[in-house]
C-alpha cells in the first residue's frame, strides 16, 4: 500500500534562509506525489506535484521538489523563507483516481 | 479560476442529529472525494464517487454516512445521529480525468463541531 512519512512534524526557520521539508514514501509501482499546503483557517492548496515527468517539479510561491526514486524521496524545498510560508505542508501520495493518502504534517514556523 | 465551494463554512449540531455538509465540485470534473481532519490529526480520505456510485470508501465511512449527488451541481456528505467524535474539518474535493486525474482541488472546508 502506498504512504508517505514526513520525518519532521516541526520545522523552524529564520526569513530569508533555505527551507527543507522532508517526504519519504513508500510505493509499489510508479507513484504520483504532491505537496499541499494549509495556512492557518484555510483550506488544502496544492503547491506542486509529480507525475513521472520531470524529476525536479516547481510549483508555487517558489517552491520545489525532487523525486529521487533511488532514496524513495521528495523533500520539498524553497531558497529563502518569507514569513507567509509559515503554514502546515503535507506531502501526498495517490492511489490513483480513488485516494490520495496523507503524510502526517509538517508545520513550518518562519521568524523574523 | 475555477474552484471548490463548500457550505457552510461552520456548522454546530447536537449530538444525535443529522448533518448534510454541502459541496459544489468544478464544473466537469468526474472524481469526487469527501476528506476530514480531527483536529491536531492527519487528513483522512473518507469516500470517493465517480459515475453516481461510491468507487471506494474507508473504514471510518460506515453506515453513519452516506454520500449524494443530487442534480449536476452539487455533491453531499450526510452524517445520521452525529457523534461527538465527528467533530472535525471536512474537505471536499473533486479532480479531472483529463488532466491525470490524480490532483485533486479542494474546498476551503467545513468545521462540524458535535456538541
Amino acid at each position: 500500500a502506498q504512504s508517505v512519512t514526513q520525518l519532521d512534524s516541526h520545522v523552524s526557520v529564520s526569513e530569508g534562509t533555505p527551507v527543507l521539508l522532508r517526504c519519504n514514501y513508500s510505493s509499489s509501482y510508479s507513484p504520483s506525489l504532491f505537496w499541499y499546503v494549509q495556512h492557518p483557517n484555510k483550506g488544502l492548496q496544492l503547491l506542486l506535484k509529480y507525475t513521472s515527468a520531470a524529476t525536479l517539479v516547481k510549483g508555487i510561491n517558489g517552491f520545489e521538489a525532487e523525486f529521487k526514486k533511488s532514496e524513495t524521496s521528495f523533500h520539498l524545498t524553497k531558497p529563502s523563507a518569507h514569513m507567509s510560508d509559515a503554514a502546515e505542508y503535507f506531502c501526498v501520495v495517490s492511489t490513483g483516481f480513488q485516494k490520495l493518502v496523507f503524510g502526517t504534517g509538517t508545520r513550518l514556523l518562519v521568524s523574523p | 479560476e475555477p474552484e471548490v465551494t463548500q457550505t457552510p463554512s461552520h456548522q454546530v449540531t447536537q449530538m444525535g442529529q443529522e448533518v448534510i455538509l454541502r459541496c459544489v465540485p468544478i464544473s466537469n470534473h468526474l472524481y469526487f472525494y469527501w476528506y476530514r481532519q480531527i483536529l491536531g490529526q492527519k487528513v483522512e480520505f473518507l469516500v470517493s464517487f465517480y459515475n453516481n456510485e461510491i468507487s471506494e470508501k474507508s473504514e471510518i465511512f460506515d453506515d453513519q454516512f452516506s454520500v449524494e449527488r443530487p442534480d449536476g451541481s452539487n455533491f453531499t456528505l450526510k452524517i445520521r445521529s452525529t457523534k461527538l467524535e465527528d467533530s472535525a474539518m471536512y474537505f471536499c474535493a473533486s479532480s479531472d480525468l483529463r488532466t491525470g486525474g490524480t490532483e485533486a482541488f479542494f474546498g476551503q472546508g467545513t468545521r462540524l463541531t458535535v456538541v
